[in-house]
């Protein structure tokens, strides 16, 4: 089956402008998870979506939102883009199981499937 | 800020050879998991060991955890070229029903012909 599908792969911004990244995750797979990662603070959680609600969000400035759309995929916006930006950002699916809730199962979870990543480079 | 700590930072060894990698977390957990990464791509779940586990195995891997010492290895045996990579490991925190997890710092291993 297909893996999770970020695009785009690869996207050069400027200081100031907004981005707009994209995922695609495995088909039957509702939780969408974003992390962020930089030489400097390593892998860093975002958000994470579930059935179109944001369950859990990292420590990152408002500037970062995300939606998760009725088919899963997801999307994340960064608003006024800073040269600190400047990361790879990984999307991960995961079957994530969940109580009335939402909650996670953990005991039915098997880990999470990663995209390739989209390398933001800010200048 | 992270919550694992990767030792060691960095490891070369030849082929045929076990590597090991520790990784130590602060608070309780749910599940540990190992994650590899080559050349800033995505990240490959390689194994989920459970906190009621002590040890779990796939193929060449062999995991521990240690909820005492709140900390896990990560072996891998009769290593190859094709090993050569970034190996993290990441928590999921006990008493919370949502997902989320926190990375460690990583060891990158460097596995010579």
């Amino acid at each position: 089956k297909a893996g999770v599908t970020q695009t785009p792969r690869y996207l050069i911004k400027t200081r100031g402008q907004q981005v707009t990244l994209s995922c695609s995750p495995i088909s039957g797979h509702r939780s969408v998870s974003w992390y962020q990662q930089t030489p400097g603070q390593g892998l860093q959680f975002l958000f994470e979506y579930f059935s179109e609600t944001q369950r859990n969000k990292g420590n990152f400035p408002g500037r970062f939102s995300g939606r998760q759309f009725s088919n899963s995929r997801s999307e994340m916006n960064v608003s006024t883009l800073e040269l600190g930006d400047s990361a790879l950002y990984l999307c991960a699916s995961s079957l994530a199981p969940g109580n009335a809730q939402g909650h996670t199962l953990w005991a039915t979870t098997n880990g999470y499937t990663f995209g390739s990543g989209t390398r933001l480079t800010v200048v | 800020s992270q919550q694992g700590e990767e030792d060691p930072q960095a490891l070369s060894i030849q082929e045929g050879e076990n590597a090991t990698m520790n990784c130590s977390y602060k608070t309780s957990i749910n599940n540990l998991q190992w994650y590899r990464q080559n050349s800033g791509r995505g990240l490959v779940h390689l194994i989920l060991i459970r906190s009621n586990e002590r040890e779990k195995h796939s193929g060449r891997l062999r995991v521990t955890l240690d909820t005492s010492k709140k900390s896990s290895s990560l072996l891998i045996t009769a290593s190859r070229a094709a090993d050569t990579a970034s190996y993290f490991c990441a928590t999921a925190a006990m008493n919370t029903g949502f997902q989320k997890l926190v990375f460690g710092t990583g060891t990158r291993l460097l596995v010579s012909p």
